[in-house]
């Protein structure tokens, strides 16, 4: 069964840039959770995902905003970057009912300029 | 909300010692995770542990939920044991994560 996969892995934007991140879950998990991980303040939470509805949401603007589709892959954007964004984002999935084990893809390596 | 304390942060270890890594948390928790991180930073799942002991060849981790703390052993630590550990709990529809154990294993 393949991983959770991230695109892309790498990206260099300037700041008042938008960008789009995307994550597909491993097959049959209807969970999805998007962090945020910085030197300086670690693993945050963003959001997470279930059936194409928010169930949660973390501390950050609202610049930061996600979605998920009807196959659970989902995406997230963040709008008028800023230097401070850039950071790895991690996305997780996981089965949601009764199942929470968390798996992690490899991520994307976010600079802004 | 949960606060989630790793200790310690940082760890220097000859290889082959054994090591202890120690993760408090504050509030009940339904579900708790260990986690390596390596240096491209993928994290790798290593224990789902709410509570209980579990064991994986030369790592093991137990978690005391009652007393709401969770160990991960490492037993005959090598060079590639060396990364980030982290210990992470659920609250509502969201996983806290503490901020690491960063061990290194010299050779």
């Amino acid at each position: 069964k393949a991983g959770v996969t991230q695109t892309p892995r790498y990206l260099i934007k300037t700041r008042g840039q938008q960008v789009t991140l995307s994550c597909s879950p491993i097959s049959g998990h209807r969970s999805v959770s998007w962090y945020q991980q910085t030197p300086g303040q670690g693993l945050q939470f963003l959001f997470e995902y279930f059936s194409e509805t928010q169930r949660n949401k973390g501390n950050f603007p609202g610049r930061f905003s996600g979605r998920q589709f009807s196959n659970s892959r989902s995406e997230m954007n963040v709008s008028t970057l800023e230097l401070g964004d850039s950071a790895l984002y991690l996305c997780a999935s996981r089965g949601g009912r009764g199942n929470n084990e968390q798996f992690f893809g490899p991520g994307t390596r976010l600079t802004v300029l | 909300g949960i606060q989630v304390e790793q200790s310690p942060p940082d760890l220097i270890l000859q290889e082959g010692a054994n090591s202890t890594l120690r993760c408090n948390f504050s509030d009940s928790v339904n579900n708790l995770q260990w986690f390596h991180q390596n240096p491209w930073g993928q994290l790798i799942n290593l224990f789902y542990i709410p509570s209980g002991t579990k064991q994986n060849g030369r790592l093991s981790a137990t978690t005391v939920a009652t007393e709401r703390y969770s160990l991960l052993y490492i037993s005959s630590s090598q060079t590639t044991d060396s990364g980030v550990y982290f210990c992470a709990v659920e609250g509502t529809y969201k996983y806290i994560f503490g901020t690491g154990t960063r061990l290194k294993v010299l050779a």
